[in-house]
């Protein structure tokens, strides 16, 4: 059983459109995240849930709308989609958001926009 | 500002051959510290972490870290590098009062056979 599952795990898709990316935990954790990894490799967090309830919300621009309809599961949707959103998106949970606890991460999902 | 510097893009080592990977880091207060894996196209594996107690810390697949306060230091280590080692390595860090996991920029290990 995968612990950490995204869909799509690869999305081309063209400058414009709205797209989104799906994310289930079966891990039974409290805390959800997302996270933008550059064409460098470089590591971002974007948004961050615990019981469905946004508590990190990095500077990222408003066209990325993350949604957790329920604990186990968190979206992200995202509009009008740029050139400069060309990246792999990763899911990650973690049993709750106290320090200690280290994240599981999903396979990603490499978006390209052309 | 919490923040975590890995000084060496890409490592190479031959197998056998013990392998160091460094991390150091800048937190106000106690740092929590950990080191994630990731091998092509997959997502990050979590390997270990320092939370407390002892400085060696070790964890997943034979590797260890060592906690340095005086030196805010947090490298990776292992005895005998496998081929199968080779990834690309993030050491993570985390202050007291923040709510954030801080990435470092990842150093690709490369061991030869």
């Amino acid at each position: 059983d995968t612990a950490v599952s995204q869909t799509p795990k690869y999305l081309v898709t063209q400058m414009g459109n709205d797209k989104s990316i799906k994310c289930e935990q079966n891990l039974g954790h409290d805390t959800m995240y997302w996270y933008k990894q550059d064409s460098k490799k470089f590591l971002k967090i974007m948004f961050s849930y615990n019981n469905k309830e946004l508590i990190i919300n990095e500077t990222v621009p408003n066209r990325f709308s993350p949604k957790s309809p329920d604990k186990a599961h968190l979206n992200l949707h995202i509009n009008s989609l740029e050139l400069g959103d060309s990246a792999v998106y990763f899911c990650a949970s973690s049993q709750d958001f106290t320090l200690s606890y280290e994240q599981y991460f999903g396979p990603g999902t490499r978006l390209t926009v052309t | 500002a919490q923040s975590v510097a890995q000084p060496e893009d890409q490592v190479n080592v031959a197998e056998g051959n013990p392998l160091t990977v460094k991390c150091t880091y800048s937190v106000s207060g106690n740092p929590y510290l950990f080191w994630y894996v990731q091998y092509p196209n997959r997502g990050l594996q979590f390997l270990l972490k320092y939370i407390t107690g002892d400085n060696l810390v070790k964890g997943s697949y034979g590797f260890e870290a060592e906690f340095n306060k005086s030196q805010t230091s947090f490298h990776l280590k292992k005895p005998s590098a496998l081929v199968s080692d080779s990834a690309l390595y993030f050491c993570a860090v985390r202050g007291f009062n923040t709510d954030k996991l801080i990435f470092g920029t990842g150093t690709r290990l490369q061991v030869f056979p």
